[in-house]
């Protein structure tokens, strides 16, 4: 199967710093990757979608300006929280889907998350 | 905010017990079902997806019924096996949610050997 590969899996920062989150397909290229967050005993929650050398798209309730998305290649999407403060504290985990099958009727390849820990 | 729904949260089984879990979305505008397995430290790996009213999937040991009227999926596991522990995710996909699959906060299964 299609494989995406996350990093880092496990940052700690301080307050006010910027973090970077890589999400590559190793195996396929991806049209579209998505961005998830969640917290402690709740479910993935969709942040952002983004597609290939256009926009990312935010979810209702996500700051754009807070969660920089870049999708500079077909293989590469990195997630860049910005000013970091501990309510930023969370799991992030990518996913996509090959070709040019939508989230619907494609199965999602995940990345293996990374864990953020904001001081 | 449109809700799924899985149940049990989490769940003990004994080494070849078969188990089954419930995963509930609403029946409007129903697009897609997903199913995932997601091991500690791994990442989530896709079980099935299934689109239609009625809807039968196996892989192996595992199963999943699809009813899109009464808005449920039934996953079912038969001889659990402790390499069956994980949780399981389900996640609803509907027409006119963008790319948005609302994901279920899933099911924790432990097998004792």
């Amino acid at each position: 199967g299609a494989v995406v590969s996350q990093h880092p899996s496990r940052v700690i920062c301080k307050s006010g710093t910027s973090v970077k989150i890589e999400c590559r397909s190793l195996d396929f290229q991806a049209t579209t990757m998505f961005w998830y967050r969640q917290f402690p005993k709740q479910s993935l929650m969709l942040m952002a979608t983004s597609n290939e050398g256009s926009k990312a798209t935010y979810e209702q309730g996500v700051e754009k300006d807070k969660f920089l998305i870049n999708h500079a290649s077909l293989t590469l999407s990195t997630l860049t929280v910005t000013s970091a403060h501990p309510e930023d504290s969370s799991f992030y985990i990518c996913s996509a889907t090959a070709g040019d099958r939508g989230p619907w009727t494609g199965e999602l390849f995940f990345g293996e998350g990374s864990r953020l820990t904001v001081l | 905010i449109l809700n799924v729904e899985q149940s049990p949260q989490s769940l003990h089984v004994q080494e070849g017990d078969s188990t089954n879990f419930t995963c509930s979305f609403p029946s409007s505008n129903f697009y897609a079902l997903h199913w995932y397995r997601w091991e500690t430290a791994k990442s989530p790996e896709a079980l099935f997806v299934m689109t239609l009213n009625g809807d039968e999937k196996k892989k192996g040991r595992i199963s999943a019924t699809l009813n899109t009227k009464e808005g449920y999926s039934y996953l079912y596991i038969k001889g659990s096996q402790p390499e069956d522990s994980a949780t399981y995710l389900c996640a609803w996909g509907a027409w006119g949610a963008g790319n948005m699959l609302t994901f279920g906060g899933g099911t924790r299964l432990m097998v004792k050997p």
